[in-house]
């Protein structure tokens, strides 16, 4: 594990359904982030978090709900989600906003 | 003005030679250059960075090449191996923006 723990590691939801994904980062950063990769694109910035407060909200649609309870836990909550919403969910942390960026595995996620 | 172009999109090295990617940018505010590689079912992982004060830097079999007036950088991978078969994404951000910008990635495959 590389300090940056996400649940679950697969989803699979309807798109009437309302899940959440899980990241706990242990690396005592003050900064954490939500990425999304699909194939063939390159990584998409959604939500930067620096100090449990929400500093950059990237053009994403309202289906998606970020919260930042404290500096290690970060959630996206998930609702009416599209099929293309399909993809790897990366959750990222840093010590300082911009750099040095620890990832976790990623929740893969099936809108069905 | 906020891409990365990274090249080429695929590419095969027999083992024990040189792996070259390149990228791209057009903002002149970016300072911090950092190369990842991630393995399948895994998050990507930071393999070396570099800031635009130094043109090359080394880590073991990894070197990153910057030019900044052509604003351009490589990752070189000396004496490639079977394990360094993976996905290598490039990316750029300016300080305190809260946005690593990545490129599209390449995926390298290193022949026996």
């Amino acid at each position: 594990e590389t300090g940056v723990t996400q649940t679950p590691r697969h989803l699979v939801m309807g798109m009437t359904n309302k899940k959440s994904l899980k990241c706990e980062q242990h690396l005592g950063h003050n900064a954490m982030y939500w990425y999304k990769q699909s194939a063939k694109k390159p990584l998409e910035l959604m939500f930067v978090y620096s100090l449990e407060e929400r500093v950059e909200n990237n053009s994403v649609p309202s289906r998606f709900s970020p919260e930042c309870p404290n500096s290690s836990h970060l959630f996206l909550h998930l609702h009416t989600l599209q099929p293309e919403d399909s993809a790897l969910y990366l959750c990222a942390s840093s010590q300082v906003v911009s750099y040095g960026y620890t990832f976790g595995s990623g929740t893969r996620l099936t809108v069905v | 003005q906020q891409q990365v172009k990274q090249s080429p999109q695929s590419l095969i090295v027999q083992k024990g030679g040189i792996s070259i990617i390149n990228c791209a940018y057009e903002n002149t505010a970016f300072d911090y250059f950092p190369w990842y590689q991630q393995f399948p079912g895994k998050g990507p992982a930071l393999l070396i960075a570099i800031r635009p004060d130094v043109s090359e830097k080394k880590e073991g079999r990894f070197t990153i090449s910057f030019n900044k007036s052509a604003k351009q950088f490589s990752l070189h991978i000396m004496d490639s191996q079977p394990g360094d078969s993976a996905t290598y994404f490039c990316a750029a951000s300016a300080s305190n923006t809260g946005k690593l910008i990545f490129g599209q990635g390449t995926t390298l495959q290193v022949k026996p």
